[in-house]
């Protein structure tokens, strides 16, 4: 079966350092793999998606990036962090193509202090 | 429209009360339109996936309805419990891989 793992669960940085969030997928092959956030009061915001090894979108102008180094690992990383980048981050993968269902990790709640 | 929308974005209802909200979603190049059930700070759970116009889906006491040629979604649930507080969101896929939600329709119910 397939599964979805995302970690930390929590994390509290201070502001200007760096951040590295991962997820991996297991039980399946080159999935589309996602990175939401949902800041304090507020919806699901998309901020990257992937459909390949090396293939980012990015959806938000910011200070965040992604990396997809192997098929079924997908990174978030800053070198400086903001307040502003507080919220919880979710990792979410689907099968490339239309009418399928996303699967999602557990997700990180981050904290910039 | 040319993103997905829901509304309205909060809702209380009482115990018992029937509610409804909607997911509007652009009606060209649709796929499909997913529902799920979130609650803060753990990963959201699939509630229905819905592909033609006119579709009906149901689980328990709660159901959605699609309108593929106007861009739009129901979820209804019906004599709410407080157990059904969450957020709930839909999302669509815009394009062949982007895979957008709504911001939510956050329900409280009190008992």
């Amino acid at each position: 079966s397939q599964t979805i793992h995302q970690w930390p669960a929590t994390l509290v940085q201070p502001v200007g350092s760096p951040l590295s969030l991962e997820c991996t997928v297991e039980g399946t092959s080159n999935p589309n793999l996602y990175w939401y956030r949902q800041a304090a009061g507020r919806g699901l915001q998309l901020l990257f998606y992937s459909v390949g090894i090396g293939q980012i979108s990015s959806e938000v102008p910011q200070n965040l990036s992604a990396s997809r180094p192997q098929d079924r690992q997908f990174i978030l990383s800053s070198k400086k962090l903001l307040l502003s980048d507080s919220g919880f981050y979710l990792c979410a993968w689907s099968f490339i193509g239309e009418g399928t269902e996303a699967f999602f990790g557990q997700g990180t709640r981050l904290t910039v202090v | 429209i040319l993103n997905v929308e829901q509304s309205p974005q909060s809702l209380h209802v009482q115990e018992g009360d029937s509610t409804n909200f909607t997911c509007s979603f652009p009606s060209s190049n649709f796929y499909a339109l997913h529902w799920y059930r979130w609650e803060t700070a753990k990963s959201p759970e699939a509630l229905f996936v819905m592909t033609l116009n006119g579709d009906e889906k149901k689980k328990g006491r709660i159901s959605a309805t699609l309108n593929t040629k106007e861009g739009y979604s129901y979820l209804y649930i019906k004599g709410s419990q407080p157990e059904d507080s969450a957020t709930y969101l839909c999302f669509s896929y815009l394009g062949t891989d982007k895979l957008i939600f709504g911001t939510g329709t956050r329900l409280q119910v009190f008992p």
